[in-house]
């Protein structure tokens, strides 16, 4: 069974930083994409950022470029996204995403999501 | 650019069907989309991938209630026998080279 936990969110104040952690299981980890995709409340699903299964390629939305980074560790089955000067439009639950193959592909688990509030 | 666009909202009754429409911005007709629901409170759940062919493939225990179908850029997903647990907003999602693109939501009201 294909569990996905992430871990991370919390307050923080405009300028800060926050790391999540998504730990996998359940599938073999590095033969997949992984993204993040944060919902802000009340609003749709936006896309974060990818990377693929070997983590030598990641790309990012406009809206997070240059102040987030994805990164894996293919030896815990752990995916992270490192944010840094959080604004408070960042504000929304975190979910960690498994692509259905290595990458540029569609979402078909995902996890139950980490809340992020950017707020001073 | 690659843009999916879907019917703010919808609606119908206990038992009958329903068909939501997502459409593929000009240019990328021929892309594959995939399928997701969220049910109120809970986080996004995967139900299927719908293929530029219109053949589709679900994900675990999506119940036949729930099929896709395409014409040209639009892509589909029916829903028939609709029970109480279908009302959730439903997104559509496609990708490409380094991107990947949601649909705005549809949230469907069973009546």
């Amino acid at each position: 069974e294909v569990q996905l936990l992430e871990s991370g969110g919390g307050l923080v104040q405009p300028g800060g930083s926050l790391r999540l952690s998504c730990a996998a299981s359940g599938f073999t980890f590095s033969n997949y994409g992984m993204s993040w995709v944060r919902q802000a409340p009340g609003k749709g699903l936006e896309w974060v950022s990818t990377v693929s299964g070997s983590g030598s390629s990641t790309s990012y939305a406009d809206s997070v470029k240059g102040r987030f980074t994805i990164s894996r560790d293919n030896s815990k089955n752990t995916v992270y996204l490192q944010m840094n000067s959080l604004r408070v439009e960042d504000t929304a639950v975190y979910y960690c995403v498994k692509e259905g193959r290595d990458t540029n592909s569609w979402y078909n688990y995902w996890g139950q999501g980490t809340l992020v509030t950017v707020s001073s | 650019q690659l843009v999916l666009t879907q019917s703010p909202s919808a609606s119908a009754s206990l038992g009958a069907s329903v068909k939501l429409t997502c459409t593929l911005s000009s240019g990328h007709s021929s892309y594959a989309i995939a399928w997701h629901q969220q049910q109120p409170e809970k986080g996004p759940r995967y139900l299927m991938k719908l293929n530029s062919d219109g053949s589709h493939s679900k994900g675990d225990g999506i119940p036949d209630r729930f099929s896709g179908s395409r014409s040209g850029a639009e892509r589909y997903l029916t829903i028939s026998s609709l029970q109480s647990e279908d009302e959730a907003d439903y997104y559509c999602q496609t990708w490409g080279t380094g991107i990947q693109v949601f649909g705005g939501g549809t949230k469907l009201t069973v009546l």
